[in-house]
């Protein structure tokens, strides 16, 4: 079946270390995205990528960085500049650009950093 | 720059009782407007969407919704309430622009009484 895998499902970490998140579709779809989710705040567009070797910073760009070298996986670096890291991530994409074309999820990485 | 405003953080309603979950969306132009749902500790899921045409428009699971563009409001209803309906709920807009973003909703959690 196909989909979009996200792992781990849960991460833990000591501050001030890099961890990757990990986000593989094999939908073929062209465009991928990461969200961070907090209680209360929806989701707000970390990067994303509509074809691979390029990526654009979304809202929240900082303390984060990605890489796009395949089609199939956009992984999500928190660096230790993320002043907050603890949160639910979640990693999405979609066929084609345009915003008609509607996201599809993965299962989501929680992080908690202490 | 769109907004969405989902002004119910938190619902709770009877098992068979009708829904109704607000949607406020601030965009000049005609939205493409959608809504999501989300399993506790999982992705989210679309339930439907609306681009054009008919402004009551029909989703998975027994859900619609009527975009009313006087009102810039694009709510959420159910005719009967099921237990496993209890989730989360996210509206998002996106720009009719290829390339531009959804924007998301603060979302509202629905809990279902028996």
């Amino acid at each position: 079946d196909g989909g979009i895998t996200q792992s781990p499902k849960y991460l833990f970490r000591k501050e001030g270390q890099n961890v990757t998140l990990s986000c593989e579709q094999n939908l073929n779809h062209d465009a991928m995205y990461w969200y961070r989710q907090d209680p209360g705040q929806g989701l707000r567009l970390i990067y994303y990528s509509q074809i691979v070797n390029d990526f654009q910073k979304g809202d929240i760009a900082e303390g984060y960085s990605v890489s796009r070298e395949k089609k199939e996986s956009f992984p999500l670096t928190v660096t230790s500049a993320q002043k907050n890291p603890t949160a639910f991530y979640l990693c999405a994409s979609r066929v084609g650009q345009g915003v008609n074309s509607p996201l599809h999820f993965g299962n989501g990485t929680r992080l908690t950093v202490t | 720059a769109q907004s969405v405003t989902q002004p119910d953080i938190h619902i709770t309603v009877s098992e068979g009782a009708s829904l109704e979950l607000r949607c406020n969306y601030s965009y000049g132009a005609t939205p493409y407007l959608f809504w999501y749902v989300q399993s506790p500790g999982q992705g989210l899921q679309l339930l439907l969407k609306y681009f054009s045409g008919d402004t009551l428009v029909q989703g998975i699971k027994g859900f619609e919704a009527e975009f009313k563009r006087s009102q810039s409001s694009f709510n959420l209803r159910k005719p009967s309430v099921h237990w496993s309906d209890a989730a989360e709920y996210f509206c998002a807009v996106g720009e009719g622009n290829a390339g531009n973003m959804l924007t998301f909703g603060g979302g509202t959690r629905l809990m279902v009484k028996p």
